[in-house]
């Protein structure tokens, strides 16, 4: 089955740029998307179709993906950033999966 | 404004049976796929099951496949997840959430699952 692979957690300082990875086999292949979700909320989606932001979410959240890499990135990382990431994978020929979800915390 | 609302959840005993329910507003459910995923206490994301617009398709984890079934009345803008012989693994918030553009666009608040004797 297929795996997406995150970092359990990442540090960043307010204003500064904080980036997630997603590993997955070539998943450069497929579209990938991130979730944001902050304690005791759902989840909301701030990056689909690996660079598009939804109606809302700000331009600080980018992203990429390429080869067997997507990238979220947050420039000016502000406090209120401080959440749990996911990443999810989707093509034709793949069943839906999650990454393990990564712990950003802005100190 | 899209609003999802589960409902449905509690405790149950392993073995047991849980119908979730989700309802639907703001959009035209009829024209939509959805999906279930859950989050046992702690722990990230997993998917369970999606179902499409017309209900001509569906898809399991592995790990609920044979016990839970996903349906959706479109005519009541509502949709299920049926859930039989639950373990305590099962125990965990259960999300319903709309697809579009390869992605989950829109979720509900959740409703807990706990399964415990």
């Amino acid at each position: 089955s297929y795996e997406l692979t995150q970092p359990p957690s990442v540090s960043v300082s307010p204003g500064q740029t904080a980036s997630i990875t997603c590993s997955g086999d070539k998943l450069g292949d497929k579209f990938a998307c991130w979730y944001q979700q902050k304690p005791g909320q759902s989840p909301v989606l701030v990056i689909y179709r690996d660079t598009k932001r939804p109606s809302g979410i700000p331009e600080r959240f980018s992203g990429s993906n390429s080869g067997n890499t997507a990238t979220l990135t947050i420039s000016g990382t502000q406090v209120m950033d401080e959440a749990d990431y996911y990443c999810q994978a989707w093509d034709s020929s793949t069943a839906w999966v999650f990454g393990g979800g990564t712990k950003l915390t802005v100190l | 404004e899209v609003q999802l609302v589960e409902s449905g959840g509690g405790l149950v005993q392993p073995g047991g049976s849980l119908r979730l329910s989700c309802a639907a507003s703001g959009f035209t459910f009829s024209s939509y796929w959805m999906h279930w995923v859950r989050q046992a206490p702690g722990k990230g994301l997993v998917w369970v099951s999606r179902i499409s617009s017309d209900e001509s398709s569906t898809n399991y984890a592995d790990s609920v496949k044979g016990r839970f079934t996903i349906s959706r009345d479109n005519a009541k803008n509502t949709l299920y997840l049926q859930m039989n012989s639950l373990r305590a693994e099962d125990t965990a918030v259960y999300y319903c959430a709309r697809r579009d553009q390869s992605s989950l666009d829109y979720w509900g608040q959740g409703t807990l699952v706990t399964v415990s004797s």
